[in-house]
């Protein structure tokens, strides 16, 4: 059972708009900034979205990162077949002493 | 770039210790501002982490793994490794070592995130 929780699947058709929610508690997201992490099929995964909704370079504006209070949203837009992987939110968490916690994944599959 | 890169065996027997290796390179481990975190996934499931190491030897680790975890740092080979004990069929997974950055406003972590991983190893745990 993760900490923070997202639904397990997601899907949507070519140039499509598909939202992927992260639900946490006051103890992680609610204090914390959200981080969202991109794992294509048998690859590391790889840095998405940081500080709740700034992009590393090279990361195409089509992926967005929003939050509010204890929950946040990863935000794909003009879907592409390449976007099918598996997506994972990300926050420090200040209880017993601190961790890192993440969220189960969600797969996203481009119909 | 910083990349990244774990080595070590692949099978290790129930109750031994797994051990791993990270190599930087394209960039300094004792660079201020980074620590240098290991990461797991166990087959299937998502990613849970293990614990961090700064470059001056500093660690901290995941309370759920605490007493069984190691994080040591060697600067001068620019590598950071890590030692699990006791492992047991459930510590079969795939290991990464990833690099979090910190933006800190007087001294107190304002954000954080990892990046760059390593491409990961797969450890087994079987006899």
């Amino acid at each position: 059972q993760s900490v923070l929780t997202q639904p397990p699947s997601a899907s949507g058709t070519p140039g499509q708009r598909v939202t992927i929610s992260c639900s946490g508690s006051s103890s992680n997201i609610g204090s914390n900034t959200v981080n969202w992490y991109q794992q294509l099929p048998g690859t590391a995964p790889k840095l998405l979205i940081y500080s709740n909704n700034q992009r590393p370079s090279g990361v195409p504006d089509r992926f967005s990162g929003s939050k509010s209070g204890t929950s946040a949203s990863l935000a794909i837009s003009g879907l592409q077949s390449e976007d099918e992987a598996d997506y994972y939110c990300a926050a420090w968490d200040d209880s017993l002493n601190g961790s890192w916690v993440f969220g189960g994944g969600t797969k996203l599959t481009v119909l | 770039q910083v990349q990244l890169q774990e080595s070590g065996p692949g099978l290790v027997k129930p109750s031994q210790t797994l051990s791993l290796t990270c190599t930087v390179s394209g960039g300094s481990i004792s660079s201020g501002g980074y620590y240098w975190s290991w990461i797991r996934q166990h087959p299937g499931k998502g990613l849970e982490w293990i614990g961090y190491i700064y470059y001056s030897g500093s660690t901290y680790y995941n309370p759920s793994l605490k007493s069984r975890v190691t994080i040591s740092v060697d600067t001068s080979k620019n590598q950071f490794s890590l030692k699990l004990s006791s492992v047991t069929a459930a510590d079969t997974a795939v290991y990464y070592c990833a690099r979090e950055q910190r933006i800190t406003i007087f001294g107190v972590v304002s954000r954080n995130w990892f990046d760059p991983w390593g491409q990961g190893t797969l450890v087994t745990v079987s006899s």
